[in-house]
């Protein structure tokens, strides 16, 4: 069985600075990895998807990167902003069985101003 | 944004009565999901479909049922509502199961 972990729970970093956040899963076997991001009360945005033949993806401040064989993902954000302030949650689609998304609990990121 | 709606946007019902969800999308993705989101537990899977009447239970199932008669819709079911259920329920698409996954805003469902 698929296992997703976003570790740290929580993360709290002054405006300005550059971060990385992690997530790990169990089973290499995957179709790709998606990043969301989840602001309190509201509906999960697509920030990232890479496929598992991709190394990694960027999309303006954001960059993710995935080694699928040790099974870990990184999303790397730069110059941090408060309005960067949410869960960032992180998911998984597996080749075998069902398609569908595997996901981590998400690291809440607060960005002091 | 993808054209999701959810539908309703918050529901307060008591225990033992049915309720129903209403995702549409205007996508045309064949792969529709309906998560629950609870702290603690992240977002489970609780029913899913790959087409029109063709659909699978996720890890949450239980005393859930879905219904998918036309692309757009997929509506789920609680026959009869538990204190357990209450939660937010989020709706996916997807293009097909390995593509970019798109969610709804999301049901807050609340079971005194």
């Amino acid at each position: 069985k698929q296992e997703v972990t976003q570790i740290p729970a929580a993360l709290s970093v002054p405006e300005g600075e550059n971060l990385v956040l992690n997530c790990s899963f169990t089973d290499s076997a995957i179709y790709n990895l998606q990043w969301f991001r989840q602001d309190p009360g509201k509906g999960l945005t697509s920030l990232l998807l890479i496929q598992s033949s991709q190394r990694e993806q960027t999309s303006g401040r954001l960059n993710a990167s995935l080694d699928k064989s040790s099974g870990r993902s990184t999303l790397y954000i730069a110059a941090s902003q408060p309005g960067d302030s949410a869960t960032y949650l992180c998911a998984v689609v597996g080749t075998g069985g069902a398609q569908k998304l595997v996901f981590g609990q998400g690291t809440r990121l607060t960005i002091n101003p | 944004d993808a054209g999701i709606t959810q539908s309703p946007r918050h529901k307060v019902t008591e225990t033992g009565t049915p309720v129903t969800l209403r995702c549409h999308q205007t996508e045309n993705h064949r792969y529709m999901y309906w998560y629950r989101q609870d702290p603690g537990h992240g977002l489970r899977l609780i029913h899913y479909s790959y087409g029109v009447k063709d659909t699978d239970k996720g890890e949450v199932s239980d005393g859930y049922s879905v219904s998918r008669s036309k692309t757009e819709d997929f509506l789920l079911t609680l026959e009869s509502a538990t204190s357990s259920q209450t939660s937010v329920y989020f709706c996916a698409i997807s293009q097909t199961g390995d593509t970019e996954a798109f969610f709804g805003q999301g049901t807050r469902l609340t079971v005194v």
